[in-house]
């Protein structure tokens, strides 16, 4: 089933460990990104790559990593892990950057920070 | 800065009409999105909306003005399996989608 896979559905970390989120397409889209969703905010940008090779920063950056070595996987790592990166994490993908592409969402992935 | 604006909640009535309306300011527009998004699931498609009118697609329409920064979804027929929020999003001069905080629709009997 074509469609966006995330790993793992539910972490629970110790603060100061580091965890990377998998994110996997199989559309072939060019442009992935990663959300973070809490309560009473809406969806915000952490990273985005609009193709393999490239990234940039969102709206939320700090704390975060990602790397996009080929089309399909798009991962998230957080380098030391604190309590404020408790949230839920979406992975996203488009096939285009221009005015009309949805966005494909992932299962998502709720992490708690301890 | 950039901001879209939702109600947080509202209820409404199975069988009923409910209006969700969604007002943004931001740094250009390339299309507003609306999202459904259940409880504990992902987001998922329901409109695209880039020059101003009315789009309808089954029960749901949606509705544009740029000029007003304003759109609303429209939602007919309510059944329970609507019970969800609704996102509002906007494409800004960027691609990059801005994200309102979401909408909780709640339908009862």
């Amino acid at each position: 089933i074509a469609g966006i896979t995330q790993a793992p559905t539910s972490q629970i970390l110790a603060a100061g460990r580091r965890m990377t989120l998998r994110c996997t397409q199989d559309m072939r889209h060019n442009a992935m990104y990663w959300y973070r969703q809490d309560l009473g905010l809406g969806l915000r940008l952490i990273h985005y790559s609009n193709t393999a090779g490239t990234t940039g920063k969102g709206e939320v950056p700090d704390g975060y990593s990602v790397s996009r070595a080929n089309t399909d996987d798009f991962p998230l790592t957080l380098a030391s892990a604190v309590p404020s990166q408790t949230s839920v994490y979406f992975c996203a993908s488009r096939a285009g950057t221009g005015d009309y592409y949805g966005y494909t969402f992932g299962s998502g992935t709720r992490l708690t920070v301890v | 800065g950039q901001n879209i604006d939702q109600p947080t909640e509202m209820t409404a009535t199975e069988g009923a009409i409910v209006q969700i309306n969604c007002t943004y300011q931001t740094s250009g527009f390339n299309g507003l999105f609306w999202y459904q998004q259940h409880a504990g699931e992902a987001p998922t498609f329901l409109s695209y909306n880039v020059l101003d009118g009315l789009e309808e697609k089954g029960r749901f329409s949606s509705f544009l003005s740029r000029s007003k920064g304003y759109s609303y979804l429209l939602l007919k027929e309510l059944q329970m399996k609507d019970s969800a929020s609704y996102l509002c999003a906007v494409l800004d001069s960027n691609y990059q989608l801005i994200w309102g905080a979401g909408t909780k629709l709640i339908i009862k009997p």
